[in-house]
């Protein structure tokens, strides 16, 4: 089955311990998207990629890391700078065919808690 | 700046009620609005989207959102509600093709027996 799997579904960090969340999808798709959830907030950007070897900024970024070696992977790293961590993290790809009607589809999320 | 205002963090709803749920944009050009549903500890799955081909979108599971550009509006609904339909709803808006959506905060939708 095609869709995009996100691991682990649970983590439990340390302050002060960087953490990588992995996400992989086997949708051939070319963009790939991190974003962060949080009670009442929708839905905030961290990174996107748009093509292999390549990462954008979102709207959240500081604190946070990625790399695009491969297409079908976009493992995010949170560090040590990131503030307040806790959160609920989703991983989406697309086509990115460059329209605005590319649509995203989503991983099951990682629920990170640091203790 | 491009918004979406999503009314309601809650709406409960009696099963076999009329859903409505609202979604509204700020935007001086045409939108891509989206909507997607998110069940507790779950990823989001896309609903429906509009296109501009029609202004009446139907989506899974029996519902379907109306753009209405002169009300700024891509509200959505279901005829009949289901226990089932307990979940969170995002509308969402892009307007360019730099990737980014630009999401409302959600809203919880509650069934009552």
């Amino acid at each position: 089955d095609g869709g995009i799997t996100q691991s682990p579904k649970y983590l439990f960090r340390k302050e002060g311990q960087n953490v990588t969340l992995s996400c992989e999808q086997n949708l051939n798709h070319d963009a790939m998207y991190w974003y962060r959830q949080d009670p009442g907030q929708g839905l905030r950007l961290i990174y996107y990629s748009q093509i292999v070897n390549d990462f954008q900024k979102g709207d959240i970024a500081e604190g946070y890391s990625v790399s695009r070696e491969k297409k079908e992977s976009f493992p995010l790293t949170v560090t040590s700078a990131q503030k307040n961590p806790t959160a609920f993290y989703l991983c989406a790809s697309s086509m990115g065919t460059g329209s605005s009607t590319d649509t995203q589809y989503f991983g099951p999320g990682t629920r990170l808690t640091v203790l | 700046a491009q918004s979406v205002t999503q009314l309601g963090s809650h709406v409960s709803v009696s099963e076999g009620a009329l859903v409505l749920l609202r979604c509204n944009y700020s935007s001086s050009v045409p939108p891509y609005l989206f909507w997607y549903v998110q069940y507790p500890n779950q990823g989001l799955q896309l609903l429906l989207k509009y296109t501009s081909a029609a202004t009446l979108v139907k989506g899974i599971n029996g519902f379907e959102a109306e753009f209405k550009k002169s009300e700024t509006s891509f509200h959505l609904t279901k005829p009949s509600a289901h226990m089932s339909d307990a979940a969170e709803y995002f509308c969402a808006v892009t307007m360019d093709s730099n990737y980014q959506l630009i999401w409302g905060a959600g809203t919880k939708l509650i069934i009552k027996p």
